[in-house]
């Protein structure tokens, strides 16, 4: 039984398409968040969000919508999509506030072509 | 500004010798610090955590190491076995803010040589 999962797992797309990527933890996890790992495997956070609200918003261009639904799913909106957007983005979950061990799902890996 | 750095992008080690990853930090406002290994295709998995207040934390096969004057961290895999191929990311958050923000490395690779 997954912990963290999310869909797709790869994303082929052209320029200037808008694009989802669903997360879904059955952990029953408070804490959300999506990273980026760029082609020289930066992992990079680009927001959390706790019982559906957003907590941290790094510099992401605001074509980048994150969208928390309940506290079980954080889906991740990118409007008009450039070639730089291709990347491995992974959500996460964290349990209580005592715990740092974050759960990582799969990776969805975006080409934008 | 990477306040994270892992210099050895790359590092082989012979089955059944010890493995020493190593991890540096700019932010004096880190205060817990952790280990993921990551396999191809595959999200990051926490292996060990180390709080500021230790200086060493030990679970099975693998040890943290803080070294908060150096702000150096490292990690130790002893026996290593071919199983523990994989890539090793170092994080660091500061949690005084009350937001846990983690800030990683670029990842080193570790092969383990039968």
């Amino acid at each position: 039984d997954t912990a963290v999962s999310q869909t797709p797992k790869y994303l082929v797309t052209q320029m200037g398409n808008d694009k989802s990527i669903k997360c879904e933890q059955n952990l029953g996890h408070d804490t959300m968040y999506w990273y980026k790992q760029d082609s020289k495997k930066f992992l990079k956070i680009m927001f959390s969000y706790n019982n559906k609200e957003l907590i941290i918003n790094e510099t992401v261009p605001n074509r980048f919508s994150p969208k928390s639904p309940d506290k079980a799913h954080l889906n991740l909106h990118i409007n008009s999509l450039e070639l730089g957007d291709s990347a491995v983005y992974f959500c996460a979950s964290r349990g209580d506030r005592a715990s740092h061990e974050q759960y990582f799902g799969p990776g969805t890996r975006l080409t934008v072509t | 500004d990477q306040q994270v750095k892992q210099n050895s992008p790359s590092l082989s080690v012979q089955e059944g010798r010890i493995s020493i990853l190593n991890c540096d930090y700019t932010n004096s406002m880190f205060d817990y610090f952790l280990w993921y290994k990551k396999y191809p295709a595959e999200g990051p998995t926490f292996l060990i955590s180390i709080s500021s207040i230790k200086d060493k934390n030990e679970d099975g096969r693998f040890t943290v190491f803080l070294n908060k004057s150096a702000k150096h961290l490292s990690l130790h895999i002893v026996p290593s076995q071919p199983g523990d191929s994989a890539v090793y990311f170092c994080a660091a958050s500061g949690t005084t803010s009350g937001t846990y923000k983690y800030i990683f490395g670029t990842g080193t690779r570790l092969k383990v040589l039968a």
